[in-house]
């Protein structure tokens, strides 16, 4: 079975650009979950959603952004990049909500110059 | 304010002793508890999950936690650590209406010959 992907790897942008995030889960699996996890802070809980709908967000601003899509994969967008999003983004996927155990992918280096 | 707390940032032990990572929360409700280990340019893996029941909870790769209400915490167990066994640990908190996995910052752990 093949777990969660996550593409790019590694993704290098310039401060005032935007970046898409791409996550394809488990198959089966409807919710698809965002963090973030910038050096020093863990990880922060960044979007869910389940079914294509956003059942909730951190506390991230607006430029923060994505969507789920009738096959379940979901891309995550950040508008308007600034030096403090470089981080590695991780998606995770589960059966369909909280309780139910999260699948997490390698993630996505993002670096912004 | 809710919060997960993991009070070692890095712990160093030879390998074969045993290991205990602390993981403390504040939450007026019982949350649901996890353990993850992050291995390095790796996603996340669930060592363990608490829901209910027996407050000892065994899990993967030799791992065991212990839910203590009366210390609000759930610490991590292994009695006998392998050199595979070094990586960064995640505490995580789930409390329902809150619809979000709270992270702690990590412990990283490194094994020593």
């Amino acid at each position: 079975e093949a777990g969660v992907t996550q593409s790019p790897t590694h993704l290098i942008k310039t401060r005032g650009q935007q970046a898409t995030l791409r996550c394809s889960p488990i198959s089966g699996h409807t919710s698809v979950y965002w963090y973030q996890q910038a050096l020093g802070l863990g990880l922060q809980f960044l979007l869910w959603y389940d079914e294509g709908e956003e059942r909730n967000r951190g506390n991230f601003p607006p430029r923060f952004s994505g969507r789920q899509f009738p096959n379940y994969s979901s891309e995550l967008n950040v508008n308007a990049l600034e030096l403090e999003d470089s981080a590695l983004y991780l998606c995770a996927s589960s059966l369909g909500g909280i309780r139910y155990e999260q699948y997490f992918g390698p993630g996505t280096r993002l670096t912004v110059t | 304010a809710q919060s997960v707390t993991q009070p070692d940032i890095h712990i160093t032990v030879s390998e074969g002793a045993s290991l205990e990572l602390r993981c403390n929360y504040s939450y007026g409700a019982t949350p649901y508890l996890f353990w993850y280990v992050q291995s390095p340019g790796q996603g996340l893996q669930l060592l363990l999950k608490y829901f209910s029941g027996d407050t000892l909870v065994q899990g993967i790769k030799g791992f065991e936690a212990e839910f203590k209400r009366s210390q609000s915490s759930f610490n991590l167990r292994k009695p006998s650590v392998h050199w595979s066994d070094a990586a960064e640990y995640f505490c995580a908190v789930f409390v329902s209406g809150n619809e979000k996995l709270t992270f702690g910052t990590g412990t990283r752990l490194t094994i020593i010959p």
